[in-house]
């Protein structure tokens, strides 16, 4: 259980174009969901929060107005990436949160999209 | 944000021998798990430990959330061990935040 899935796995567009990048959980409903963006050999940089029905929750320095976010179903999040320039390249990862049989909330995190804007 | 910061940032080891990594973190969370990134990304869930300790095989994990830090042991590391290791928490928000990571290399 507590499956997440993103689409695409890998993209390429040139610069200026906009991509979409999306996240399900497969087998659960999530309420809130995560974005993350992570660049070689670091860390995974948390950029927003995402709540099924209202506002995307963004992190300081995050631009909002480039990188959209839409959760519109319990169970689909989307990121935009708009104007895509160089800089944007990155591997775009989110996760949800499940309310597991432990009886708290666990992330689960899917597979990942790499993007490279040329 | 949390803070969170992971020792030490690169390990080797010799298949068969045994490690501890550690997570330290700047305030009091109500989440904390590890995860072991593998060579194509996948981050794949090994603990939910917000406190006490918890064994699952060769792995086994020790929160104790008064001191801040967490450990994650894992004994007769094997090859397929190799890949970065995470820890990640959450405070009273609803943001979760990623530790600097630890990359293990276990050699034959």
């Amino acid at each position: 259980g507590a499956v997440v899935s993103q689409h695409p796995s890998w993209v390429i567009c040139k610069s200026g174009t906009s991509v979409k990048i999306e996240c399900r959980s497969l087998d659960f409903q999530a309420t809130t969901m995560f974005w993350y963006r992570q660049f070689p050999k670091q860390s995974l940089m948390l950029m927003a929060t995402s709540n099924e029905g209202s506002k995307a929750t963004y992190e300081q320095g995050v631009e909002k107005d480039k990188f959209l976010i839409n959760h519109a179903s319990l169970t689909l999040s989307t990121l935009t990436v708009t104007s895509a320039h160089p800089e944007d390249s990155s591997f775009y990862i989110c996760s949800a949160r499940d309310w597991g049989r432990g009886g708290h909330y666990e992330q689960y995190f899917g597979p990942g999209t790499r993007l490279t804007v040329t | 944000g949390i803070q969170v910061e992971q020792s030490p940032p690169d390990l080797i080891l010799q298949e068969g021998a045994n490690s501890t990594l550690r997570c330290n973190f700047s305030d009091s969370v109500n989440n904390l798990q590890w995860f072991h990134q593998n060579p194509w990304g996948q981050l794949i869930n090994l603990f939910y430990i917000p406190s006490g300790t918890k064994q699952n095989g060769r792995l086994s994990a020790t929160t104790v959330a008064t001191e801040r830090y967490s450990l994650l042991y894992i004994s007769s590391s094997q090859t397929t061990d190799s890949g970065v290791y995470f820890c990640a928490v959450g405070g009273g928000g609803n943001q979760f935040y990623f530790g600097t990571g630890t990359s293990l290399t276990v050699i034959p």
